[in-house]
């Protein structure tokens, strides 16, 4: 278990929906980070916050957006759902805003969108 | 920019093997390297990572890697396979201050007895 938290497991939607994927980072983690794993992309990062500020951007889709609450939890909206959309999304988090590349990672939030 | 290429998608090896799961990267400066792991239905979790300093990098799990400029690989091993390992393997780079981590590929491992 790595203390990363995300919700939902999985989640079907259909074309032009809006989701939103949820995070808790370990305790006492400041940064969150996105990834998109999908067969044909790989893992892919798409954009990382440190205690709720924006740090890094990725391959961020303009219809997806994120946030980092003042509880450091973080939210990935992603919206106008595309077929190509469906992928896992990954949360990770580490302790300070530079990435020593130790990240742990939650189990991911499954997406299909029909 | 930099990137990492991880050769072979798929590796299968018998039980009591040696495991060998290649990587090569291309940075224009020093870069961080990183494998981590994926089991079925779970998220990635890191085996070892090399920084700077000793070339050759234990992890966990009786694996390991080396760090070869030279080359610009940095090769995952593992003296003898056990059915457990059967998993993806991704190689990542990271360079300086960047938050960013690159990710390969992936290899999945393939365990036979």
């Amino acid at each position: 278990d790595s203390g990363v938290t995300q919700t939902p497991k999985h989640l079907i939607t259909a074309t032009g929906q809006r989701v939103t994927l949820r995070c808790s980072p370990r305790s006492g983690d400041l940064s969150v980070y996105w990834y998109q794993q999908s067969l044909d992309q790989g893992l892919q990062f798409l954009i990382q916050y440190y205690n709720g500020e924006e740090r890094a951007k990725g391959n961020i889709l303009e219809r997806f957006s994120a946030q980092q609450f003042p509880d450091l939890h973080s939210e990935l909206n992603l919206s106008s759902l595309e077929l190509g959309d469906s992928a896992l999304y990954f949360c990770a988090s580490s302790v300070g805003p530079l990435n020593t590349g130790e990240l742990f990672f939650g189990e991911g939030s499954r997406l299909t969108v029909l | 920019a930099q990137s990492v290429t991880q050769l072979g998608s798929h590796v299968s090896v018998s039980e009591g093997a040696l495991v060998l799961l290649r990587c090569n990267y291309s940075s224009s400066v020093p870069p961080y390297l990183f494998w981590y792991v994926q089991y079925p239905n779970q998220g990635l979790q890191l085996l070892l990572k090399y920084t700077t300093g000793a070339t050759l990098v234990k992890g966990i799990n009786g694996f390991e890697a080396e760090f070869k400029k030279s080359e610009t690989s940095f090769h995952l091993t593992k003296p003898s396979a056990h059915m457990s390992d059967a998993a993806e393997y991704f190689c990542a780079v990271k360079t300086g201050t960047a938050s960013k981590l690159t990710f390969g590929t992936g290899t999945r491992l393939q365990v036979t007895l």
